[in-house]
């Protein structure tokens, strides 16, 4: 059974804050790592695709790295800041039917 | 673009009654996924399509449950019938090969 966990499952910050948090998967059959970001009452946003090991990308103050050799994934949030307030989900898809699972998330709360 | 389009937006209707979910891809993605969201199991995959072929249903929970893509524009999601067990929210999903998706506003789903 393949499984995804991301830890920790919720996150309150302060303002300014910088955080991280971390996604597990299967470390076989890797073929890519998704990491999504969903506000509540809407509907998940992809932030990054990731499918080489050691990748590492940015979008603003939004990174992640990836290790496919031992099965994780750590998004990183710098000055942290109250509209980041949102669920962080990853989502691991293997190779050999492209199926795609998502972790449960990690929902993260940034206060003022 | 207008991004992935799922109708209705909310549905409310009573246990034994047969439910139609829709959903219209964004136009030159390839890929359809139909995901069941609960506060039990979180976002759960229940089938995707490939060029309009169903790649893997396992995640559709019983015979209750069918999907369709009869075309590359549009997918259908029945219940038949419904159960107060089925109340979620579902969301469709679309991607260009193997990318990453992008996903509709989502139908909340209330059987009474």
């Amino acid at each position: 059974i393949l499984n995804v966990e991301q830890s920790p499952q919720s996150l309150h910050v302060q303002e300014g804050d910088s955080t991280n948090f971390t996604c597990s998967f299967p470390s076989s059959n890797f073929y890519a790592l998704h990491w999504y970001r969903w506000e509540t009452a809407k509907s998940p946003e992809a932030l990054f695709v990731m499918t080489l090991n050691g990748d590492e990308k940015k979008k603003g103050r939004i990174s992640a790295t990836l290790n496919t050799k031992e099965g994780y994934s750590y998004l990183y949030i710098k000055g942290s800041q109250p509209e980041d307030s949102a669920t962080y989900l990853c989502a691991f898809r293997y190779t050999g039917g492209f199926k795609t699972i998502f972790g449960a998330g990690t929902r993260l709360f940034v206060k003022a | 673009d207008a991004g992935v389009i799922q109708s209705p937006r909310h549905e409310v209707t009573e246990m034994g009654q047969e439910v139609t979910l829709r959903c219209k891809p964004i136009s030159g993605h390839n890929s359809l996924f139909w995901y069941r969201q609960t506060m039990m199991r979180g976002l759960e995959l229940l089938i995707y399509f490939n060029n309009n072929v169903p790649i893997d249903d396992s995640g559709m929970p019983e015979d209750r449950f069918s999907a369709k893509m009869p075309n590359a524009s549009f997918s259908t999601l029945k219940i038949q019938p419904s159960e107060p067990r089925d109340s979620a929210v579902y969301f469709c999903a679309s991607s260009p090969d193997w990318g990453e998706q992008f996903f509709g506003p989502g139908t909340r789903l209330t059987v009474l």
